[in-house]
C-alpha cells in the first residue's frame, strides 16, 4: 500500500526566504505527483504536477522536482510570502484509472512578514 | 482549465438525516470521479472511486450503504450521507479525472452533523 510522507510538518520563516518541502512515497511505481496547495477551511488548489517520466516542473516561483527510483519529491518555493502561507499537501498517483490519490499530511507553512 | 463544482458548499443537518452532496464537471466529461473526505487538521481520505454507469468502488472501512454513491451522467456525482451521525461531521471532496491521470478537485462541502 502506497504511503505518502510529508516534512517538515510545520514550517515557519521570514518573508523573503526560500524554501524547500519534501515528500517521500513508499511505492516508486507512480503515473504523477501532484502538489497542492490548500487554504484554511478551503479545497485544493493544485500547483504542479510532474508525470512520471519528468524530471521536474516549474510554474512562477515554484518548482518542483521528482526523483521516482528513490521515491522522493521536492517543492522549491522561491523569495517566500506572506499570500504563500497555507498548508502544502502533495500526492501520488499509482493507479491504473481506478484509484485515487494518496496525499500526505502536509507541511503547514507560516510566511512571517 | 477545467473546473468542477460542488453543492452545497456547506451543510448542517440534524442526526439521523440524509445529506446529498453533488459533484459536477462544469467544461468537461468525466468517466471516473472520486470522493475524498477530509477531517480536522488531517489529509485527504479516497472514500470510494466512482464510474459513470457502474458500482462505485469503495475503500476499506468506508460503508458502502452509509455513503451512497451514484455517477448518474458524465459530469455528475451525488455522494447521499444516510442516516448521518456527528461523527460523520467532516470536509467532503470530489475530484473528477482528466487523461492522462490528472485529478481536479472541487471546492468541498463541510457537513455538521448535530
Amino acid at each position: 500500500k502506497q504511503e505518502v510522507t510529508q516534512i517538515p510538518a510545520a514550517l515557519s520563516v521570514p518573508e523573503g526566504e526560500n524554501l524547500v518541502l519534501n515528500c517521500s512515497f513508499t511505492d516508486s511505481a507512480i503515473y504523477n505527483l501532484q502538489w497542492f496547495r490548500q487554504d484554511p477551511g478551503k479545497g485544493l488548489t493544485s500547483l504542479l504536477l510532474i508525470q512520471s517520466s519528468q524530471r521536474e516542473q516549474t510554474s512562477g516561483r515554484l518548482n518542483a522536482s521528482l526523483d521516482k527510483s528513490s521515491g522522493r519529491s521536492t517543492l522549491y518555493i522561491a523569495a517566500s510570502q506572506p499570500g504563500d502561507s497555507a498548508t502544502y499537501l502533495c500526492a501520488v498517483y499509482s493507479g491504473g484509472g481506478a484509484d485515487g490519490l494518496t496525499f500526505g499530511k502536509g507541511t503547514h507553512l507560516i510566511i512571517q512578514p | 482549465g477545467a473546473v468542477v463544482s460542488q453543492h452545497p458548499s456547506w451543510v448542517i443537518c440534524k442526526s439521523g438525516t440524509s445529506v446529498k452532496i453533488e459533484c459536477r464537471s462544469l467544461d468537461f466529461q468525466a468517466t471516473t470521479m472520486f470522493w475524498y473526505r477530509q477531517f480536522p487538521k488531517q489529509s485527504l481520505m479516497l472514500m470510494a472511486t466512482s464510474n459513470e454507469g457502474s458500482k462505485a468502488t469503495y475503500e476499506q472501512g468506508v460503508e458502502k450503504d452509509k455513503f451512497l454513491i451514484n455517477h448518474a451522467s458524465l459530469t455528475l456525482s451525488t455522494l447521499t450521507v444516510t442516516s448521518a451521525h456527528p461523527e460523520d461531521s467532516s470536509f467532503y471532496i470530489c475530484s473528477a479525472m482528466i487523461h492522462p491521470f490528472e485529478q481536479y478537485f472541487g471546492p468541498g462541502t463541510r457537513l455538521t452533523v448535530t
